[in-house]
């Protein structure tokens, strides 16, 4: 039922390599929001976007993850030097916005680091 | 400790079985989603809530944000009800959803 597509599907990085995935959003939602989810299924809230304006991000996102929403362009979350704690699931979802609404998910980025 | 308690984390029921789940929030929760994973991680929305319930099929939810819980309820459960159920909160204008950790539903014929 999500149009929110991401890429790729699954990511294998070696320690200290980049690692770089993308969303479209599906169309209309001016909200995407970032999630990381590790293998006890814990969700962390790392950044959201309205437009191609940061909302909030978390100090990890600060530091060693970046991330954008370009106009007509796929949003992207990258981390600048994989670490082994890194390897989870990264999640896309994108909202309406104009308030508490519904998030879409993406099929997320399943991110290993050796 | 953690803002949104699901429970049970895991759950077996037999096929045509009826069960609950339940989320208690720390936070004063103004807004509730229920999703389902499946096991390849995508997540489906079941149910966006303001106080209140929701019945969608054999699914049906409810969210009192004044007791600071909800449920979401699965009557005559199949096997593709399989899969993570969790619930995301938000609380006041801090539109940043806080999720459970989950509770696994395996149904068996």
């Amino acid at each position: 039922n999500s149009k929110v597509i991401q890429t790729p599907r699954y990511l294998v990085k070696g320690q200290g390599q980049k690692a770089k995935m993308r969303c479209i959003p599906e169309k209309g939602h001016p909200v995407v929001f970032w999630y990381q989810q590790n293998k006890n299924n814990e969700f962390k809230f790392l950044i959201n976007f309205q437009n191609q304006e940061v909302l909030q991000q978390i100090d990890m996102t600060e530091k060693r993850f970046s991330a954008e929403c370009p106009s007509n362009s796929p949003c992207s979350l990258e981390i600048q030097s994989s670490e082994a704690g890194d390897s989870a699931l990264y999640l896309c979802a994108s909202s309406p916005g104009g308030g508490a609404e519904t998030l879409y998910f993406g099929s997320g980025t399943r991110l290993t680091v050796l | 400790g953690d803002k949104v308690k699901q429970s049970p984390s895991a759950l077996s029921l037999q096929e045509g079985t009826n069960s609950a789940l339940r989320c208690n929030f720390s936070i004063a929760a103004t807004t509730v989603q229920w999703f389902l994973q499946n096991p390849r991680g995508s997540l489906m929305n079941l149910f966006y809530l303001v106080p209140g319930t929701k019945e969608n099929g054999r699914l049906k939810s409810a969210f009192d944000s004044k007791e600071s819980y909800s449920t979401l309820h699965i009557r005559d459960a199949q096997l593709e009800d399989s899969g993570t159920y969790f619930c995301a909160a938000v609380s006041g204008g801090n539109y940043k959803p806080t999720f459970g950790k989950g509770t696994s539903l395996v149904v068996h014929p």
